[in-house]
């Protein structure tokens, strides 16, 4: 079973800083098969980006992703007074078929 | 646009089975290409996928819960169902139904219900 651990656990920033999330797996992980939700208190989460850089339908262009193996990124250019919330990223694997989570990191307000 | 809403008991005793049902508007759940999830958060807490499903009737599951899931499907009714058997306190969460995008080139819940926060409790 893969392992996704997050850091870090909580990001404390200022709006119009840059946010830089880790999520790293305990061993390589398909980057078509990792992706990143952020969610905020009370809502449910909401799909970020896929394939490990795609952004989903309605993301804007602040958020963007990268890496590949056990090591990913999500990275949030410059922080709009919306986007203080938690960041989950998750992986798919086929062998077997099963989704796993990381535990989250939680950006909030310098 | 898609829309997933989930319904069901608010309040489930334990050791029996929890029941939701998440009904799917605006689309159709026998498209190709995608599953049909279920994806769990305790209070306080992260997320657990439960299990998904195919519109064919194709499941996978949690391998932590397998023993005790059972996820459908009604096509007639575009609705999909969890069945979480012998529940205990630690089966209270929030549980969200969605919509899993299932290609060779990616697999994530791109559109999610809102939830329904169920608790387990005498």
């Amino acid at each position: 079973e893969i392992v996704l651990t997050q850091s870090p656990g909580t990001l404390s920033l200022s709006p119009g800083e840059r946010a830089t999330l880790s999520c790293r797996a305990s061993q390589s992980v398909s980057s078509s098969y990792l992706a990143w939700y952020q969610q905020k208190p009370g809502q449910a989460p909401r799909l970020l980006i896929y394939g490990a850089s795609s952004r989903a339908t309605g993301i804007p262009d602040r958020f963007s992703g990268s890496g590949s193996g056990t090591d990913f990124t999500l990275t949030i250019s410059r922080l709009e007074p919306e986007d203080f919330a938690v960041y989950y990223c998750q992986q798919y694997g086929s062998s077997p078929y099963s989704f796993t989570f990381g535990p989250g990191t939680k950006v909030d307000i310098k | 646009q898609l829309q997933l809403q989930e319904s069901g008991p608010g309040l489930v005793k334990p050791s029996e089975t929890l029941s939701l049902t998440c009904t799917v508007s605006g689309g159709s759940i026998s498209s190709s290409s995608y599953y049909w999830g279920w994806i769990r958060q305790p209070p306080g807490k992260g997320l657990e996928w439960i299990g998904s499903i195919y519109y064919s009737g194709s499941t996978y599951y949690n391998p932590s819960l397998k023993s005790r899931v059972t996820i459908s499907v009604d096509t007639s009714k575009n609705q999909f169902s969890l069945k979480l058997s012998s529940v205990t306190a630690a089966d209270t969460a929030v549980y969200y139904c969605a919509r899993e995008m299932a290609t060779i080139e990616r697999h994530a819940f791109d559109i999610w219900g809102q939830g329904t926060m169920v608790t387990v409790s005498s």
